[in-house]
């Protein structure tokens, strides 16, 4: 069974670090572009990043910019979100998703973790 | 920034056709997906490439598109299609994948 399974969120403090990580099983997980998309409580979903496969393309939401860092470890199935500066309104639930392909325009995102809490507050 | 516009809610009868709808400004050259978030769930990929139906999701879903508009249609709507529902699609000129707001689905 294809599977993302999120960890490492929590409780942080305005101008606080978080890293995220994405488990990936039961696919080629070097593959596939994948992405992180986020839930603040009672709205849509955002988009937050994206990378291709390989790390060959990365793209940030401008909400993100310059404070969020994504990457992948293909050895390790893993997708990581390293997040810096953090603010109130960055609080989400953070999703992992997969891109239905390679690439990362032109594909639904066809596979999604249950998502982990981030929550930033003093 | 490029703005997928949608319907905040729509309300529909069992067994009645509910249409969502989602406005963009350039869907000629965009593929539109569709998901499904039930409460306390996470999304679900009901529609891609605009009219591309994974293999788990009922027929009673498909999607089309004409112009700048994109439409998600449920046939026969039952009480277990109650649920949020968001276009996207990957904005090729910002480098940005987009989603609407939602439409909250409700079944009478």
């Amino acid at each position: 069974e294809e599977q993302l399974v999120e960890s490492g969120g929590g409780l942080v403090k305005p101008g606080g670090s978080l890293r995220l990580s994405c488990a990936a099983s039961g696919f080629t997980f070097s593959s596939y572009s994948m992405n992180w998309v986020r839930q603040a409580p009672g709205k849509g979903l955002e988009w937050v990043s994206s990378i291709s496969s390989k790390s060959s393309y990365i793209y940030y939401a401008d909400s993100v910019k310059g404070r969020f860092t994504i990457s992948r470890d293909d050895a390790k199935n893993s997708l990581i979100l390293q997040m810096n500066s953090l603010r109130t309104e960055d609080m989400a639930v953070y999703y992992c998703t997969r891109n239905a392909g390679i690439k990362i325009d032109g594909y639904g995102m066809d596979v999604w973790g249950q998502g982990t809490t981030v929550t930033v507050s003093s | 920034s490029y703005v997928l516009t949608q319907a905040p809610s729509l309300s529909v009868a069992p067994g009645e056709t509910a249409t969502i709808t989602c406005d963009g400004n350039n869907f000629g050259s965009q593929s539109v997906h569709w998901y499904q978030q039930k409460p306390g769930q996470a999304p679900v990929l009901v529609v891609q490439d605009d009219s591309d139906r994974p293999s788990r999701i009922p027929e009673r879903f498909s999607g089309s598109k004409s112009g700048n508009t994109a439409t998600l249609t449920i046939r026969r709507v039952e009480d277990g299609d109650e649920a949020d529902y968001y276009c996207q699609v990957w904005e090729s000129s910002t480098l940005h994948q987009v989603f609407g707001g939602g439409t909250k689905l409700t079944v009478l």
